[in-house]
């Protein structure tokens, strides 16, 4: 079966601080994977994707992710935290043309 | 790229009714999908929208309470039946389009049921 981890729930960070998002995946297959940001009361937005292309994949806003096939981790950096990151990332897996939904990872910045 | 419009964006229901949400993109795409976000929660796939067939169900999702028509490659509906409030969520449309196997979504329809 696929499926995809998201580890926490909530990170709150500092602004100006780096930002870690974990994501595992389990895939018999070699994955597609990809990352989402979703602010309040706003669509579904697309930050970067993993197509088995270069491991370390550069998104919009300053993210990026790398994909580890020894640890089948996906995890979202960022190095320094705006205000304006303060939303909701979902980690998604596709196979078959499918895509399935991790749980999400709300994200808090402080001043 | 694809851009997805929905009707209607939102909309509170009386339990024992159904809603048909409609999904309109920009351009013919193949792929396209309905998913639900139920208050607070992940994404959830309902199922695929099959051009000219009938459409592909998720387990714990049957065709009886979500019915999905696919006339055309543009245009989708999905209709909520038989309500509960247990079916109020945000109801999004998305397909894959463009050369880059992107995934674009709608605006969402914000379903109440009371």
């Amino acid at each position: 079966a696929q499926s995809v981890t998201q580890l926490d729930s909530h990170v709150s960070v500092s602004e100006g601080t780096p930002v870690l998002l974990r994501c595992n995946y389990s895939s018999s297959y070699s994955p597609s994977l990809f990352w989402y940001v979703q602010h309040p009361n706003k669509g579904l937005q697309l930050l970067l994707k993993y197509t088995s292309a270069a491991t370390l994949v550069k998104g919009i806003n300053g993210f990026e992710a790398e994909f580890k096939k020894s640890e089948t981790s996906f995890h979202l950096t960022k190095p320094s935290a705006h205000m304006s990151d303060a939303a909701e990332y979902f980690c998604v897996v596709s196979y078959f043309n499918k895509f399935y939904f991790g749980s999400g990872t709300k994200l808090n910045v402080k001043p | 790229s694809a851009v997805i419009s929905q009707k209607p964006s939102r909309d509170i229901c009386q339990r024992g009714t159904s809603l048909t949400i409609q999904c309109q993109v920009d351009s013919q795409v193949t792929m396209m999908f309905w998913y639900r976000q139920q208050p607070g929660q992940s994404l959830t796939l309902i199922a695929t929208a099959n051009q000219g067939s009938e459409a592909t169900y998720e387990s714990g999702f049957v065709i009886d309470k979500f019915p999905i028509s696919r006339p055309n490659l543009t245009f989708s509906t999905l209709t909520v039946s038989n309500m509960s409030p247990e079916d109020s969520s945000i109801y999004l449309c998305s397909v894959i389009a463009g050369g880059d196997y992107e995934q674009y979504f709608g605006p969402g329809t914000r379903l109440t049921v009371t």
